[in-house]
């Protein structure tokens, strides 16, 4: 399977604790997204990546939330002290920009966080 | 600003009925449009896409979508309906325009069908 993978896909943890998510991303793709998802909600971008720059990040990812992806391969991201709040699944995509590519998103099938 | 909207939360329909989900769009460019469908505890999957070209996009599973710039809308359609068609149906616009950025998603529609 060539698509975009995740790991672990769920995580339950204790408020305060730190967790990280791993995305893999289709090979060639060079841009890499992290969406987080609530109950009833459409996903919320936070951060995304060319390569291994972090190009842009949303209001949504306070200072407890850091991403990497270090060799412009797969990508990491980390809570840090996690809250209640913070439950929720976390979606990464990928995508190919350039070359006629219409920056068409392939998603993982997501992280679901649960922080008691 | 780039913003979507979808109308109807929870959609109900008969299979073999005409599947009408509704997504309007707030776009300062020309827009970059896609639905995505979402099975449960999965992510998601790209249903169809309008770039540009051609208004009324076909896509996979028998669904299409028309994009009407004067109506700002781009609802997604489905002749008669299937029992897998059952998922959660999300409308999105590519922010910035264009092949830029990150996209903004509407708050979904939960399609049912009942036998």
């Amino acid at each position: 399977d060539t698509g975009v993978s995740q790991d672990p896909r769920h995580k339950i943890t204790k408020r305060g604790q730190n967790v990280t998510f791993r995305c893999d991303p289709i090979s060639e793709h060079n841009r890499l997204y992290w969406y987080r998802q609530t109950l009833g909600q459409g996903p919320e971008f936070l951060t995304y990546f060319q390569n291994e720059a972090q190009l842009e990040k949303s209001r949504l990812l306070s200072d407890r939330f850091s991403a990497e992806r270090p060799k412009g391969s797969f990508s990491t991201l980390e809570i840090q002290r996690t809250e209640q709040g913070d439950s929720a699944m976390y979606l990464c995509a990928s995508s190919l920009l350039g070359q006629g590519a219409h920056n068409e998103q392939f998603f993982g099938p997501g992280t679901r966080l649960t922080v008691l | 600003a780039q913003s979507v909207t979808q109308l109807g939360s929870h959609v109900s329909v008969s299979e073999g009925a005409l599947v009408l989900l509704r997504c309007n769009y707030s776009s300062s460019v020309p827009p970059y449009l896609f639905w995505y469908v979402q099975y449960p505890n999965q992510g998601l999957q790209l249903l169809l896409k309008y770039t540009t070209g051609a208004t009324l996009v076909k896509g996979i599973n028998g669904f299409e979508a028309e994009f009407k710039k004067s109506e700002t809308s781009f609802h997604l359609t489905k002749p008669s309906a299937h029992m897998s068609d059952a998922a959660e149906y999300f409308c999105a616009v590519s922010v910035k325009g264009g092949s830029q950025g990150n996209l903004i998603f509407g708050k979904g529609t939960k399609l049912s069908v009942k036998p």
